[in-house]
């Protein structure tokens, strides 16, 4: 069936440092793809999302790439501080049928002080 | 705009118990969604309705779990009765019926079974 696989599960990084957050899918026909953060209690809210009519997306110090020939994206951050600790899910969905999204597993990311 | 509202926020029910919750989603969001978030795993959806009607409910698990829409506006999401496995945060989530569908997420329900 329809898969999202999420690596990797937990990252730690230095603050001002880079962090990437990479997605692979398994549904040819998927055609959306949004990144939530969810911190500690609180709802996914969604930070950035990309279509497979572009390559990459970005918005201030968050990015996202896609390589549809793969099944590939990935989410980058710049600059991280530490108010970009939370966690991270992307979500791929296909026009086929529902338009439902299939979550990866999640990315804890820590930004150290 | 005002956001998904779901209550209850925490639930601590026993076993065998019944449990219900309640999803009120953004104004003129034709499509509402239930998931179930498992501690340390991605949300999984378990119902979607569009409008007053069920187009997927593949993922929910029929014999305990029930959910309705009526009126095309508020939901609720049913556990009866609740086994221990159950215990997650139950999310609600709406969208607009159009070509973005981007969905939006209430603060979810804390379910633990004890």
């Amino acid at each position: 069936g329809e898969n999202v696989e999420q690596h990797p599960s937990t990252l730690s990084v230095q603050e001002g440092d880079s962090a990437v957050i990479k997605c692979t899918y398994s549904d040819s026909a998927s055609n959306y793809f949004p990144w939530y953060k969810q911190e500690l209690g609180k709802r996914p809210q969604l930070i950035i999302d990309i279509r497979s009519n572009v390559g990459e997306k970005k918005d201030q110090r968050i990015a996202v790439t896609l390589n549809k020939t793969a099944k590939h994206f990935s989410l980058h951050i710049t600059e991280t501080q530490p108010e970009d600790s939370a966690v991270y899910f992307c979500a791929a969905s296909s026009p086929s049928g529902t338009y439902k999204y299939i979550f990866g597993t999640g990315t804890r990311l820590k930004v150290l002080a | 705009e005002a956001g998904v509202a779901q209550s209850p926020r925490y639930k601590i029910i026993e076993k065998r118990q019944s449990v219900a919750f309640w999803c009120n989603p953004i104004s003129g969001h034709a499509t509402l969604y239930w998931y179930q978030q498992i501690l340390g795993q991605g949300p999984k959806l378990l119902i979607q309705f569009q409008n007053n009607g069920v187009v997927d409910d593949s993922q929910l698990p029929k014999d305990r779990f029930s959910a309705e829409r009526l009126k095309g506006v508020d939901s609720t999401l049913k556990i009866q009765p609740a086994k221990l496995e159950d215990s997650a945060v139950y999310l609600c989530a709406s969208s607009l019926l159009d070509y973005l569908n981007i969905q939006y997420f209430g603060a979810g329900t804390r379910l633990s079974v004890l």
